[in-house]
């Protein structure tokens, strides 16, 4: 199974300041038919489900603001948010969808310092 | 809008059975593969399964396969979760999710999930 591991698992930034979660993969998530990296981001907000936030690895999905940015590719990947609003306080989550099982990361919890 | 409903959650002893059952709305139900995830209490996510817009395609996770089985109805824009041989393991927040357009295993909308209690 492709282990996904993300780091930090918590965060706390500064409102309006960048912050960068990482997540990196056992395995390349580079798919060579479409050469594209089968990644996704999630966020959850306390008490919510997950929401779908970027795809393909730096695709945003519609309706996300746009200083939320995806990169990477192979096994490395990093999702940026450009300057911290206090709505974006949740837990987020890298995932393959690369192979079965379709495996999460543990989580980052972000925090406002 | 889109919408997904999840139902069927509740307690149930080691060794027994649920179905959990998710109703659709707000899309062309059979065009979408739907997809089934959980969350153990203050845990990360785990995907279970999921199966095609015409039923004909289905996947599992290994730590489900074997006890737990997927199935839709069309009919009824309704995904179903039928569990079997439940352990204190299985306890988590269930989810449905239905796929992103075009990439089936990317989960575009959740549901608010029904919680299972495995507990004797």
């Amino acid at each position: 199974d492709f282990v996904m591991t993300q780091s930090p698992d918590s965060l706390a930034v500064s409102l309006g300041e960048r912050a960068t979660i990482r997540c990196k993969s056992s395995q390349s998530v580079l798919y060579s038919s479409n050469n594209m990296n089968h990644l996704s981001w999630y966020q959850q907000k306390p008490g919510q489900p997950p929401k779908l936030l970027i795809y393909w690895a730096s695709t945003r999905e519609s309706g996300v603001p746009d200083r939320f940015s995806g990169s990477g590719s192979g096994t490395d990947f990093t999702l940026t948010i450009s300057s911290l609003q206090a709505e974006d306080v949740a837990v987020y989550y890298c995932q393959q969808y690369y192979s079965s099982p379709y495996t999460f990361g543990q989580g980052t919890r972000l925090e406002i310092k | 809008q889109v919408y997904l409903v999840e139902s069927g959650g509740g307690l149930v002893k080691p060794g027994g059975s649920l179905r959990l059952s998710c109703a659709a709305s707000g899309f062309t139900f059979n065009d979408y593969y739907m997809i089934w995830i959980r969350q153990a209490p203050g845990k990360g996510l785990e995907w279970l399964s999921y199966i095609s817009g015409s039923g004909d395609t289905i996947s599992y996770a290994d730590s489900v396969k074997g006890r737990f089985t997927i199935s839709r109805d069309n009919a009824k824009n309704s995904v179903y979760l039928q569990m079997d041989s439940l352990t204190a393991e299985d306890t988590a927040v269930y989810y449905c999710a239905r796929a992103a357009f075009m990439i089936r295993r990317v989960m575009a909308y959740w549901g608010q999930g029904t919680l299972v209690t495995v507990s004797s």
